[in-house]
């Protein structure tokens, strides 16, 4: 049973990059699935960040791409998002997820089947 | 981007009773189309996929129809443990965009 884990900073000062890792186990970051970060601001609806792939192939949301980079450790079964130049308004739960993968799905992706439990990141001086 | 659009976005309702939750997208997703739970301080929780593929260990109650523009949820026998926040999710196009959230509250 794959389990994803979020870890880093739950501080971070305002024009920084916070960065986090989401540790994968139970099962292999190099399966066929797309590894996902999602973010939640304190009330409010779900935020998909973006996603990578075991390749190294990356979709980001054009809303924060400028600022977002999202890469995959095989060695260490583990996956990571950074974001710079933070603000108040990156104050989130920040969530990693997989993508689930059923071949009779178009590309196989059909939504995501398993997520980390979320890690509160807040920017402030 | 394409917007999901979610209807109402919060109702109150009593166990036992048969609910309906909307979801719009602003162009056709075919049925690209994921619905999640999300209780207070967990993280959402996949129900159903491809618009009515329920995921496994997902309650027959939740049930998903629609394809194209328009899409619903219905949970036939509201449940104490269904009360909780709904969410839709487009995976037809990038960006993958969630709609706004529905909470289910009790009566």
């Amino acid at each position: 049973q794959v389990q994803l884990q979020e870890s880093g900073p739950g501080l971070v000062k305002p024009s920084g990059t916070l960065s986090l890792t989401c540790a994968v186990s139970g099962g292999s970051i190099s399966s066929s699935n797309w590894w996902s970060w999602v973010r939640q601001p304190p009330g409010k609806g779900l935020e998909w960040i973006g996603e990578i792939y075991h390749s190294g192939s990356t979709n980001y949301n054009p809303s924060l791409k400028s600022r977002v980079t999202i890469s995959v450790d095989k060695s260490k079964n583990q996956f990571s998002l950074k974001l710079s130049s933070v603000t108040a308004a990156d104050t989130a739960v920040y969530y990693c997820a997989r993508g689930g993968y059923d071949r009779k799905q178009r590309g196989g992706y059909y939504g995501m089947d398993v997520w980390g439990q979320g890690t509160t990141v807040t920017v402030s001086s | 981007a394409i917007r999901m659009t979610q209807s109402p976005s919060s109702f109150s309702a009593s166990t036992g009773d048969r609910v309906t939750i909307t979801c719009r997208a602003s162009q056709g997703i075919s049925s690209y189309l994921a619905w999640y739970q999300q209780k207070p301080g967990k993280a959402p929780k996949l129900l159903i996929y491809a618009a009515s593929t329920l995921q496994s260990g997902v309650p027959s109650r939740f049930s998903g129809s629609g394809s194209g523009t328009d899409f619903t949820l219905t949970i036939s026998c509201l449940q104490s443990e269904d009360f909780a926040t709904y969410y839709c999710q487009q995976y037809y196009s990038y960006p993958r965009t969630f709609g706004g959230g529905t909470k289910v509250e009790i009566k």
